[in-house]
């Protein structure tokens, strides 16, 4: 099994939608949870952390977290076509503060 | 404040060629990463620096692959020789302190091709 797994789409979503991306990890004993967002040629940003179960908010961005059920998810409210992009999860795994990313999920908000 | 600096952007080498990047962290970041990218999947970690001692590097391919970080800050990573799959973009990333956050900073990359 795949330590950090995610849709790799594409995933199209109207502009003005909420866009869901999601992602689940394998190690039950991780504790950070990262959304990066990584733009065509570019090098990943990070734009989303979360340390503990529930929702976090920022902006247009709520990143939700379920340890018991080892999945981590992004929701992007009023989705621009500046939203479209690679979004990576990644997960510190704990040991030996390794940060892990998934393989990344395209998002297309079409205008 | 200067981010992390990577060079050089592009290299296009045969394959069993060699090929070296070099990586400048961000003043005072205290971990230092190189992922590789390849098109269309996330970044795999190859190796991660605590100042200058190595922390993991259980993904990079020893036999052909090194890694040094010159008195915790610099680090240069060299592939040799290379081969056809090791086209990718190497992401050097930084970060403050051990403690992780998870808060990377990366260049922008340095994009391999072995033909």
């Amino acid at each position: 099994q795949k330590e950090v797994e995610q849709n790799s789409g594409p995933l199209s979503v109207p502009e003005g939608a909420i866009a869901s991306l999601n992602c689940t990890y394998s190690d039950r004993g991780s504790q950070s949870f990262f959304w990066y967002r990584q733009y065509s040629g570019k090098s990943p940003e990070l734009i989303m952390s979360i340390y503990s179960n529930g929702d976090k908010e920022d902006g247009r961005f709520t990143a939700q977290l379920n340890k018991a059920s080892q999945y981590v998810s992004l929701l992007i409210r009023d989705s621009q076509p500046s939203d479209s992009a690679t979004y990576l999860c990644a997960v510190n795994t704990n040991r030996d503060d390794k940060i892990i990313f998934g393989k990344g999920t395209r998002l297309h908000i079409l205008p | 404040e200067a981010g992390v600096a990577q060079s050089p952007r592009y290299k296009i080498i045969e394959k069993r060629q060699s090929v070296a990047f070099w990586c400048n962290p961000i003043s005072g970041h205290a971990t230092l990463y190189w992922y590789q990218q390849i098109l269309g999947q996330g970044p795999k970690l190859l190796i991660q620096f605590q100042n200058n001692g190595v922390v993991d590097d259980s993904q990079l391919p020893k036999d052909r692959f090194s890694a040094e970080r010159l008195k915790g800050v610099d680090s240069t990573l060299k592939i040799q020789p290379a081969k056809l799959e090791d086209s990718a973009v190497y992401l050097c990333a930084s970060s403050l302190s051990h403690q992780n956050t998870g808060e990377l900073f990366f260049g922008e990359g340095s994009r391999l091709t072995v033909l």
